[in-house]
């Protein structure tokens, strides 16, 4: 059982826009900023989003992220083929002390 | 380009020490902007923060596994290491070492991440 709250599955077709949510509570999201990671088949994950919205060199601006409350989103414009991957968002939790991550949502391009 | 690389035994027996260890290579693992963290991935399933540490010592674990975990810096060999004691088959997973940037301008993040290694915990 994940601290931070993902739908497991994601689907969408080429072109279109995704949309991935990360539930959080007070003490990590509504308190800290928000990451998301992009985990293609067999590779490690790597930094997507940073500080709830903010892109990493080299990440296409295809990839949005926001914050309102204690909730996440990961926004995927334009999807292409090579998006499908596992998608998780983290943040800091400041009751555990300690970096919490969501359960992971699998994006399908049909 | 800065690089992460795992290493260490591809199978440990139950009840014993896991023990890994992370190589920084074009950079220096001695910068006060830089906390260094071992994350871990039973296969199928997702992440989970184990813990990490700064140069200077100061080390951060996940409450469910402090009572396990030791992770230690050796900056003459731009190195940290992780062992794990008491291992069980549920310790099994790909696991990953990656740089935890903390400023103003790269957010708090684990920013550059090792290719991981899996460790199967079986007799």
């Amino acid at each position: 059982q994940s601290v931070l709250t993902q739908p497991p599955s994601a689907s969408g077709t080429p072109g279109q826009r995704v949309t991935i949510s990360c539930s959080g509570s007070s003490s990590n999201i509504g308190s800290e900023t928000v990451n998301w990671y992009q985990q293609l088949p067999g590779t490690a994950p790597k930094l997507l989003i940073y500080s709830n919205n903010q892109r990493p060199s080299g990440v296409p601006d295809r990839f949005s992220g926001s914050k309102s409350g204690t909730s996440a989103s990961l926004a995927i414009g334009g999807l292409q083929s090579e998006d499908e991957a596992d998608y998780y968002c983290a943040a800091w939790d400041d009751s555990l002390n300690g970096w919490v991550f969501g359960g992971g949502t699998k994006l399908t391009v049909l | 380009q800065l690089q992460l690389q795992e290493s260490g035994p591809g199978l440990v027996k139950p009840s014993e020490t896991l023990s890994l260890t992370c190589t920084v290579s074009a950079d220096s693992i001695s910068s006060n902007a830089y906390y260094w963290g071992w994350i871990r991935q039973p296969p199928g399933k997702g992440l989970e923060w184990i813990g990490g540490i700064h140069y200077g010592g100061t080390t951060y674990y996940n409450p469910s596994l402090k009572s396990r975990v030791t992770i230690s810096v050796d900056t003459s060999n731009n190195q940290f290491s992780l062992k794990l004691s008491s291992v069980t088959a549920a310790d099994t997973a790909v696991y990953y070492c990656a740089r935890h940037v903390s400023t103003a301008v790269m957010g708090n993040a684990f920013d550059i991440w090792g290719q991981g290694t899996m460790v199967t915990v079986s007799s």
